[in-house]
């Protein structure tokens, strides 16, 4: 079946600092979406990228989807303290169904 | 909108007993959702319902668990017996009928697990 492997796992860094995460597929995905899950809440949608090697901005946060439609990133540039928490990516098929990643736990130090 | 909605949020039970985990959809949305998240294995599919019907199924780890969908706007997720191993934050999430320009998936807020 599908697999989305996420790295790193745990990433800290200083305030102010760039963080990146990263997400491969073993297969071609017809979309990814990122979410991000505050400690001890519930995963929030951030995002989904749907073409082939393209790249969405939210304010600090920049997205990027392949040219083969197998990987994915997540940059953060200048992290805060409320950047903190698990980022997931999801692999998306045509019919809904999300494989999850494992996740890349950033933790933030002021 | 309330969201997603999960009941219980917390959920202390033995070895053994039955547990019923309870989710309301968001009104209007036509999939909807089960997912177990724990340190080792991370967030996982067990099942997922389509108008009700569920399409698949082979994320449900073993014949102790079980899911249903009677209606629109509630589906259940039972384990029976329960085991220690079992013991997770479960999530329902629920989306839209496909047509708008995401098809994000809203998750509820959970329900912790314990299972001694």
């Amino acid at each position: 079946g599908q697999q989305v492997m996420q790295i790193p796992q745990y990433q800290h860094v200083q305030e102010g600092e760039d963080f990146t995460t990263y997400c491969n597929s073993s297969t071609t995905l017809s979309n990814i979406q990122w979410y991000k899950q505050r400690p001890g809440g519930h995963p929030v949608f951030l995002i989904q990228l749907v073409k082939s090697g393209e790249v969405k901005k939210q304010k600090r946060l920049t997205f990027q989807f392949g040219e083969a439609k197998k990987n994915s990133s997540l940059h953060i540039t200048a992290t805060q303290t409320t950047d903190v928490g698990t980022y997931f990516c999801a692999g998306g098929t045509s019919y809904g169904k999300l494989t999850f990643g494992q996740g890349t736990i950033l933790t933030v130090h002021p | 909108d309330a969201g997603v909605i999960q009941s219980p949020r917390h959920e202390v039970t033995e070895m053994g007993q039955e547990v019923t985990l309870r989710c309301k959809p968001i009104s209007g949305h036509n999939s909807l959702f089960w997912y177990r998240q724990t340190m080792m294995r991370g967030l996982e599919l067990l099942i997922y319902f389509n108008n009700n019907v569920p399409i698949d199924d082979s994320g449900m780890p073993e014949d102790r668990f079980s899911a249903k969908m009677p209606n629109a706007s509630f589906s259940t997720l039972k384990i029976q017996p329960s085991e220690p191993r079992d013991s997770a934050v479960y999530f329902c999430a629920s989306t839209p009928p496909p047509g708008g320009s995401d098809n994000e998936q809203f998750f509820g807020p959970g329900t912790r697990l314990t299972v001694l």
